[in-house]
């Protein structure tokens, strides 16, 4: 079974422009979540896809939204970008962890952003 | 509100011999608890994880971890580390929040170094 698939894993963007993220779930997960990972604030827990709705979200500005679509595949997006935001964002995909902590979160590797 | 602390930054250690990993966590209700590693250039990886039942939790590649609900602690074990334990390892607290959802809070890591 092919693991969770991000892409692209290297990103370098400019202060002020946007970006999207791609995350490609385990096949057969329905939910998907993804975190901020920086030196100074660890991991941070964005939000949570679920059936193409938002289950739950984190402290993040608005800057920071995701959508999910019909085969569970999923996006973020992070507009006007800033300094702060160079990270590490990781995908989780799991079958429904949002309702039930025993499912397990499967990881991606990342994708690695860079704001200058 | 739940946080995580995890109180060593970094953990060196010699090959072969035991280490101890700690986590303390703060939360007003039951918690599900949880170890995850992250090996460079990856993403993270469950280790073990608690959710009710026996305390002592035994996880993937020789680790085990005690639930200790009086001293609010999840220290993780191993009793002979290799080389390839060398990683990041991130202590993780869920609860179960508005809605029966549940959002995961992490700790900030540690370190794990092991020298031949």
């Amino acid at each position: 079974k092919a693991g969770v698939t991000q892409t692209p894993r290297y990103l370098i963007k400019t202060r002020g422009q946007q970006v999207t993220l791609s995350c490609s779930p385990i096949s057969g997960h329905r939910s998907v979540s993804w975190y901020q990972q920086t030196p100074g604030q660890g991991l941070q827990f964005l939000f949570e896809y679920f059936s193409e709705t938002q289950r739950n979200k984190g402290n993040f500005p608005g800057r920071f939204s995701g959508r999910q679509f019909s085969n569970s595949r999923s996006e973020m997006n992070v507009s006007t970008l800033e300094l702060g935001d160079s990270a590490l964002y990781l995908c989780a995909s799991s079958l429904a962890r949002y309702r039930n902590p025993n499912y397990e979160q499967y990881f991606g590797p990342g994708t690695r952003l860079t704001v200058t | 509100a739940q946080s995580v602390t995890q109180l060593d930054s970094q953990v060196p250690v010699f090959e072969e011999a035991p280490v101890e990993l700690r986590c303390n966590y703060s939360s007003s209700v039951s918690v599900y608890l949880f170890w995850y590693v992250q090996y460079p250039n990856q993403g993270l990886q469950l280790l073990l994880k608690y959710l009710s039942g026996s305390t002592l939790v035994k996880g993937i590649n020789g680790f085990e971890a005690e639930f200790n609900k009086s001293q609010t602690s999840f220290h993780l074990r191993k009793p002979s580390v290799h080389i390839s334990d060398t990683a990041e390892y991130f202590c993780a607290v869920t609860t179960a929040g508005t809605g029966g959802s549940y959002i995961p809070t992490f700790g900030r890591g540690t370190s794990l170094i092991v020298h031949p």
